[in-house]
């Protein structure tokens, strides 16, 4: 166990509706990242929270938007589905110190848009 | 060219036998290196990280590391049929981590 949890686990919806997906990081972290895992493929990088500021971005529409709190939980937001979006979305909590970081993964919930 | 490549097919080994997996990255400037497990419909496991060239043992696990090459590899020793998954490379760069594709691993008893 990792410490990080997700919510919800497992989400069904249809095209062009809006989802938001649920983060809380591991006791001590202070960063947070967000990977969309298509099957078969490995994870990859939406966005990553630091202090809850957006501290790095992945080749992905504005359609994702993420949130930090200020108990460095998260949020990730998308819009107007597709078909595409369907996918295990990961988040990662870390403790950035200095040049090392290391990140340490949620349970992912699964996404199917319809 | 992919960020980080993993470009072996599926891997079955016999119980007890050692299994070898390869990564090769784009960014030389890169800095941390992380092999992940994961088995099938649930999330990455961090199970080694390296940072500095030549070998890190763990138990039954041995990460190897060669900056001038741009090459990570992973070692499994006496493999076991728990160690069935699907292993991922993944290298830290501009604050975020670039995966492979991943390499699947079978144990055969």
């Amino acid at each position: 166990e990792t410490g990080v949890t997700q919510s919800p686990t497992h989400l069904i919806k249809t095209r062009g509706q809006q989802v938001t997906l649920r983060c809380s990081s591991q006791s001590g972290h202070n960063t947070v990242s967000w990977y969309q895992q298509a099957l078969g493929q490995g994870p990859q990088f939406i966005f990553q929270y630091y202090r809850e500021e957006e501290n790095g971005r992945g080749n992905f529409p504005p359609r994702f938007s993420g949130l930090q709190f200020p108990n460095y939980s998260s949020e990730l937001n998308v819009n107007a589905l597709e078909l595409d979006d369907s996918a295990l979305y990961l988040c990662a909590s870390s403790l950035v110190s200095g040049n090392q970081e290391t990140q340490y993964f949620g349970p992912g919930t699964r996404l199917l848009v319809l | 060219q992919k960020e980080v490549e993993q470009n072996s097919g599926p891997l079955s080994v016999p119980e007890g036998a050692i299994a070898s997996l390869n990564c090769t990255y784009s960014d030389r400037g890169s800095q941390s290196f992380f092999w992940y497990r994961q088995y099938s419909g649930k999330s990455p496991e961090l199970i080694m990280s390296i940072y500095s060239n030549g070998d890190k043992e763990d138990g039954r696990f041995t990460a190897q590391l060669n900056k001038a090459s741009q090459y990570v590899s992973l070692l499994i020793r006496d493999s076991q049929p728990s160690d069935s998954a699907t292993y991922l490379c993944a290298v830290r760069g501009n604050n975020r981590l670039a995966f492979g594709k991943g390499n699947q691993v079978v144990v055969i008893p």
